[in-house]
């Protein structure tokens, strides 16, 4: 595998449930994000990871929890969602956090639907 | 704040026909700009990124975009489109808040649709 990749590709879960997606990175890259695609909504940053520590955590409800357990994983736990949750969920990594000429390279996306 | 429009939602081209997407930013410093494409049931990929120099920048498959700070814009341009370039389009700006200068402001994206 190469690149960035994000499992599962489509969730269905309900308001009850608790589910986890994953993201791993085959780049060696040491930042790794994760993003909300929504409809008609511009790509909105969840959370970065930076050498497997958290540094953005741009104010999202708690029932979303990230995990990065090495530099090459990225997990986000899913708990009670609501509705308004579903949206397309993007994993991107780059070589570092602390510099804008690194490239962002994102995975296909989680399409998440929540019931 | 930082911002990022795009002003056009959809554009429809022919095939063969020449495209420009539009984009402008607000940013108080000196911008860091990317144009990224998402096909159908992909992520986005990087497609060119400007952060000083010329400012006509050439990117993957055949597009360019031009850097004008007095028109705040970064528009991206392809001379004749192909039918396998209809994605949506996203320009971003590269932000600084929070103290860290890793993160991307998106814009809402512009669809292609293109006929033949």
């Amino acid at each position: 595998e190469t690149g960035v990749t994000q499992t599962p590709r489509h969730l269905v879960m309900g308001m009850t449930n608790k589910k986890s997606l994953k993201c791993e990175q085959h780049l060696g890259h040491n930042a790794m994000y994760w993003y909300k695609q929504s409809a008609k909504k511009p790509l909105e940053l969840m959370f970065v990871y930076s050498l497997e520590e958290r540094v953005e955590n741009n104010s999202v409800p708690s029932r979303f929890s990230p995990e990065c357990p090495n530099s090459s994983h990225l997990f986000l736990h899913l708990h009670t969602l609501q509705p308004e949750d579903s949206a397309l969920y993007l994993c991107a990594s780059s070589q570092d956090y602390d510099s804008y000429t690194d490239t962002q390279y994102f995975g296909p996306g989680t399409r998440l639907t929540v019931l | 704040a930082q911002s990022v429009t795009q002003p056009d939602i959809h554009i429809t081209v022919s095939e063969g026909a020449s495209l420009e997407l539009r984009c402008n930013y607000s940013y108080g410093a000196t911008p860091y700009l990317f144009w990224y494409v998402q096909s159908p049931g992909q992520g986005l990929q990087l497609l060119l990124k400007y952060f000083s120099g010329d400012t006509l920048v050439q990117g993957i498959k055949g597009f360019e975009a031009e850097f004008k700070r007095s028109q705040s814009s970064f528009n991206l341009r392809k001379p004749s489109v192909h039918w396998s370039d209809a994605a949506e389009y996203f320009c971003a700006v590269g932000a600084n808040y929070g103290g860290s200068q890793g993160n991307l402001i998106f814009g809402k994206g512009t669809k292609l649709s293109v006929k033949p």
